[in-house]
């Protein structure tokens, strides 16, 4: 079993959805939990991170972490065309620096 | 300055050449990361340097070398690579651990033939 798991898709939806994105993660000692987009041929760019449960809001993105089912989510609100990408969570525990991936899930926004 | 600057973006190298990828940042970000991406796949690590000592080392073969000359600076020695170790190259930083995740390059991508 992966530590992170995640649909890799693909998620089609249409221009001005809301769209839910989802992990799941198995280690109960990752307190660090963040949300990556990576467009092709680019390095992943950091959009939200969150310390344990709880949700956090930054424009049209929303990222919650429900510790107790182990389950992370991102929610894009009114989603554009240059939402389009691979959105990659990750995971990592109180200490060290070490970040566990889930495989990406790729997003197409249909104008 | 808050960007990962490395070159080169791409690189072409035979089985039997020796190169090295380099990697730059002025955030005062004290770890740094090397990872490797295959095509559809998450970024797998590689290596970390934290306060410009290797902390940890993903059992990469040694055909894989790594180096953070100073605080700014991290580079990839390669040689002898194989076909198989075709890949986007990232690198990446963080302010100490990386729990507030880290800062990535838009990385190398790397041909062996």
């Amino acid at each position: 079993q992966k530590e992170v798991e995640q649909d890799p898709g693909p998620l089609s939806v249409p221009e001005g959805a809301i769209v839910s994105l989802n992990c799941t993660y198995s280690n109960s000692a990752f307190q660090y939990f963040m949300w990556y987009r990576q467009y092709s041929r680019k390095g992943p760019e950091l959009l939200m991170y969150t310390y344990s449960s709880g949700n956090k809001e930054d424009g049209r993105f929303t990222a919650q972490v429900d510790k107790s089912s182990k389950y992370i989510s991102l929610f894009i609100r009114d989603s554009q065309p240059s939402d389009s990408a691979t959105y990659l969570c990750a995971s990592s525990m109180e200490y060290g620096n070490k970040l566990v991936f889930g495989a990406g899930t790729i997003l197409r926004v249909k104008s | 300055d808050t960007e990962v600057t490395q070159t080169p973006k791409h690189l072409v190298m035979g089985m039997t050449n020796k190169k090295s990828l380099k990697c730059e940042q002025h955030m005062g970000h004290r770890a740094m990361y090397w990872y490797k991406q295959k095509a559809k796949k998450p970024p797998e690590l590689m290596f970390v340097y934290s306060y410009e000592k290797l902390s940890i080392n993903e059992s990469v073969p040694s055909r894989f070398s790594p180096e953070c000359p100073n605080s700014s600076l991290l580079n990839l020695h390669l040689h002898a690579l194989q076909p198989e170790d075709s890949a986007l190259y990232l690198c990446a930083s963080s302010p100490t651990g990386g729990n507030y995740g880290y800062t990535f390059g838009s990385g190398t991508r790397l041909t062996v033939v």
